[in-house]
């Protein structure tokens, strides 16, 4: 079975800091890493992928994420946070590519980012 | 056309009432998903639909039915729901195999709030 776990239920940066949210992943095979976004009172938005290739993915808004297996994180971060970046962040494992719709999407509990002016 | 379009977007219902709650993609998407999302919380997967049939059931109570009419459309039919019920229902929808699998595209969701 497969899990992520997001450190931190709550981060705060002021405008213009680095923006840092993490995520590490359980997983028996090569798992596939995704980076949700949740503005209040709307639906997910994907931020980012990971499924093979290149590491180091990066997905709108400036946002990237660096796939390190030695490490079993995919840790999602920004240059620099806009007052627009304050959202609910997830970070999301599956197992396989779902061909015939049997495989799952399992969500961590989420990062609440705050934005300081 | 990339839009997941969940209808309506609040709902009150009591107990007794039935009501459904609808989605409609039109991407081409041959898998469509409902998840339940309280308040602070993940979403939860529901029900997946792959060609227009039921793939997952993750166990959830019979007073919630779901019905694929065909590729483009999602239906959640609610009959006696307890408030504990009361959520933001998200509808969302993926392509079955290739690079964009996996991928979901979800709607803006369906506020629940069961009396």
């Amino acid at each position: 079975a497969q899990s992520v776990t997001q450190l931190g239920s709550h981060v705060s940066v002021s405008e213009g800091a680095l923006v840092l949210l993490r995520c590490n992943y359980s997983s028996s095979v090569p798992p596939y890493l995704f980076w949700y976004v949740q503005y209040p009172n709307q639906g997910l938005q994907l931020l980012l992928k990971y499924t093979t290739g290149a590491t180091l993915v990066k997905g709108i808004n400036g946002f990237e994420a660096e796939f390190k297996k030695s490490e079993t994180s995919f840790h999602l971060t920004k240059p620099s946070a806009h007052m627009s970046d304050a959202a609910e962040y997830f970070c999301a494992v599956s197992l396989a590519i779902s061909n015939f719709g049997n495989e799952k999407l399992t969500f961590g509990t989420g990062t609440r980012l705050t934005i300081i002016p | 056309d990339t839009e997941v379009t969940q209808t309506p977007k609040h709902l009150v219902m009591g107990m007794t009432n039935k009501k459904s709650l609808k989605c409609e993609q039109h991407m081409g998407h041959r898998a469509m998903y409902w998840y339940k999302q309280k308040a602070k919380k993940p979403p939860e997967l529901m029900f997946v639909y792959s060609y227009e049939k039921l793939s997952i059931n993750e166990s959830v109570p019979s007073r919630f039915s779901p019905e694929c009419p065909n590729s483009s459309l999602l239906n959640l039919h609610l009959h006696a729901l307890q408030p504990e019920d009361s959520a933001l229902y998200l509808c969302a929808s993926s392509r079955l195999g290739g690079p964009g699998a996996n991928v979901l595209t979800f709607g803006a969701g369906s506020r629940l709030t069961v009396l």
